[in-house]
Order: C-alpha cells, then structure tokens, then sequence
C-alpha cells in the first residue's frame, strides 16, 4: 500500500533514546521528511532526505532509514521535545502526491 | 529567511466557496513549487494540492479533486487555492507550504459550517 504507518505513541524518560518509525511500501524508492508538531503550532521540518538535519534541529535529532522503514532518532530526550512527530513520504506511481503517516505523539515521563 | 503569509480563512456554510491565498518572501518564488497541505482539528496533517515552479503542472488529492483548484502568480509572490463546493469535512487549518525545503505559514482556519 502507499500509506505511512507510525507507532501512536512513544514514551521515554528525560535523557533516554527515543526511537519513532515509519513504514510504507514508498521508502525504499522515496525520501522520507520527519516533522514536530507542538500545540497550536505549525509543523516544523526536522529531518529532510532521511538523514538530513536542516540548520535549526538540534544535534540530538536524527534520521535513517532502511527498506520500507524510516526512523526519526531522539538521543538524550529533553522535555521540550513532547510532541506530535509526523513522517510524510510521497507516491508518483501513477499521478504525483504527498503523504503523511498518522502520527505519533511523544510523552516524556 | 522564508515567510510564507496565509489569508482568506473564515467560517463558510457547505456548499459555498473559499478562496485562500498566500503571500511568500524571503526567496526567489518563481524557482520553488508550492503546496497547501490542510489539518483537520486533532488529525494529522493531509496534503491537498502541489503547483510546479511555473504553474504549469498542479496536483490533487483525491479528497479535493474537482472541488478545488491551485493558482499562483510569480509576478506577486503569491500562491491561492479556490476551493469549492465545500463539505463540514473541509474544516481544517490551510497551511502553504515550499516545495523541496518543506517551509510551512502559520496556517489559516477554514471552518464549514451550517
């Protein structure tokens, strides 16, 4: 299928790895882009190309991606990273368009 | 530093029309396709519509097709989308957004509403 699939949510302690993935049938042939979602806000790119960090995502942000999952990495979780973290991915195999996966809401404990 | 302007939301009763614009600066428009991608409230984000550089290639979703239509103007840095025939499943915040570096505005509400 040319759907996203995300985990709902993910939990982890202040200082621990946070690992978020995404699924679909389009990864190994698309890139895939990670975006956070805070409250009342717009999503933020984080992660563009599978592994590129664009100049304002902090250090501890990182991307892979491997056959049909992509991972968004979170290492030395923070407080301020809670959030909705989106992945988008696209399909062109018969018309061109975007697609995003469901989403996963991170809960720092 | 890319600032992306939406305008044009409001409250509409089903089966009205809408138009949504959006003002870009900060980079050269004319080389960057642009897309609307809508959020429908406690839902993901949803793409709508992508128009290339020079307007003459415009994608759709599914959800949107035939309903909608996506417009720009290089000449003004601007980027509309009319939307039409809307539904109560329409409701959502617009937000434009640059092709390729995935800039997103801050969005404007659209709410369908009898």
């Amino acid at each position: 299928s040319y759907e996203l699939t995300q985990p709902p949510s993910v939990s982890v302690s202040p200082g621990q790895t946070a690992e978020i993935t995404c699924s679909g049938d389009v990864l190994p042939s698309q890139y895939a882009y990670w975006y956070q979602q805070k409250p009342g806000q717009a999503p933020v790119l984080m992660i563009y190309h599978d592994i590129q960090r664009p100049s304002g995502t902090p250090g501890r942000f990182s991307g892979s991606s491997s056959g049909t999952t992509a991972t968004l990495t979170i290492s030395g979780v923070q407080a301020e990273d809670e959030a909705d973290y989106y992945c988008q991915s696209a399909n062109s195999t018969t018309s061109y368009r975007v697609i995003f996966g469901g989403g996963t809401r991170l809960t720092v404990l | 530093q890319v600032q992306l302007v939406e305008s044009g939301g409001g409250v509409v009763q089903p089966g009205r029309s809408l138009r949504l614009s959006c003002a870009a600066s900060g980079f050269t428009f004319s080389s960057y396709g642009m897309h609307w991608v809508r959020q429908a409230p406690g839902k993901g984000p949803e793409w709508v519509a992508l128009i290339s550089k020079d307007g003459s290639h415009k994608f759709f979703a599914d959800a949107v097709k035939g309903r909608i239509t996506i417009s720009r103007d290089n000449s003004k840095n601007t980027v509309a989308l009319q939307m039409n025939s809307l539904r109560v499943e329409d409701t959502a915040v617009y937000y434009c957004a640059r092709d390729g570096d995935w800039d997103w505005g801050q969005g404007t509400q659209v709410t369908v509403s009898s």
